[in-house]
């Protein structure tokens, strides 16, 4: 069946502080995992992606966590800065789409950095 | 190179109107998909065009179709426009072959209202 991710709708951080943005989705069986980034008037901007058979990924001050036991996953965000004001998705795709680019986003979280 | 572009940004359109939107993939990129964004709903797939082919349908009524081109340029048309299809439509593209686990990109989108 479709695997949504859930979020925590908002998340205000101090700006500098570390951000952790978690998410929970429910297809045990879904292989690949996507953070995406969107800003108010664009499109999602991908951030990092994550495969089921890793449990962390690292870019550029950014780490995705995915721990299959508790089906979650989450983004760590570092020395966060205004400009990483956005809503953030995690989006995963369904084995049964392995073959195609359908991904199911869950419901976003808005992050808001305090000065 | 030239991210995912979408024309037009802005559109209005009234209850019972066609329209057609359209979005140029990234150089290469052989796979588009379309979704749809509204603040209760959230980003909901609408298709998949690969090779000119639909690979993959989401749960959308056939007022809702689209087509692909040879160089892969993609179109949506949404027919007999309701209030409820305001929104915004994302294009986003992905290479479509080989690996599988390759992030889709996406587009600025276009802002459908309808009056």
């Amino acid at each position: 069946g479709e695997s949504v991710g859930l979020h925590l709708p908002t998340l205000s951080v101090q700006e500098g502080d570390n951000s952790i943005i978690n998410c929970a989705y429910s297809n045990s069986a879904s292989d690949y995992f996507i953070w995406y980034k969107q800003e108010s008037g664009k499109g999602p901007q991908f951030i990092i992606d994550i495969r089921s058979n890793m449990d962390k990924r690292q870019g550029q001050r950014v780490t995705v966590l995915l721990n299959k036991t508790v089906k979650h996953l989450s983004l760590q965000i570092a020395a966060t800065q205004p400009g990483d004001s956005a809503v953030y998705f995690c989006a995963d795709r369904p084995p049964e789409y392995s073959s195609a680019s359908k991904i199911i986003f869950g419901s976003g979280t808005r992050l808001s950095i305090r000065p | 190179k030239a991210g995912v572009t979408q024309t037009p940004r802005y559109l209005i359109k009234t209850r019972g109107q066609q329209v057609t939107l359209s979005c140029s993939p990234i150089s290469g990129h052989r796979s588009v998909s379309w979704y749809q964004q509204t603040p209760g709903q959230g980003l909901q797939f609408l298709f998949e065009y690969f090779s000119e082919t639909q690979r993959n349908k989401g749960n959308f009524p056939g007022r809702f179709s689209g087509r692909q081109f040879s160089n892969s340029r993609s179109e949506m048309n949404v027919s007999t426009l309701e209030l409820g299809d305001s929104a915004l439509y994302l294009c986003a593209s992905s290479p479509g072959q080989g690996d599988s686990n390759q992030p889709q990109h996406f587009g600025d989108g276009t802002r459908l209202s309808i009056l």
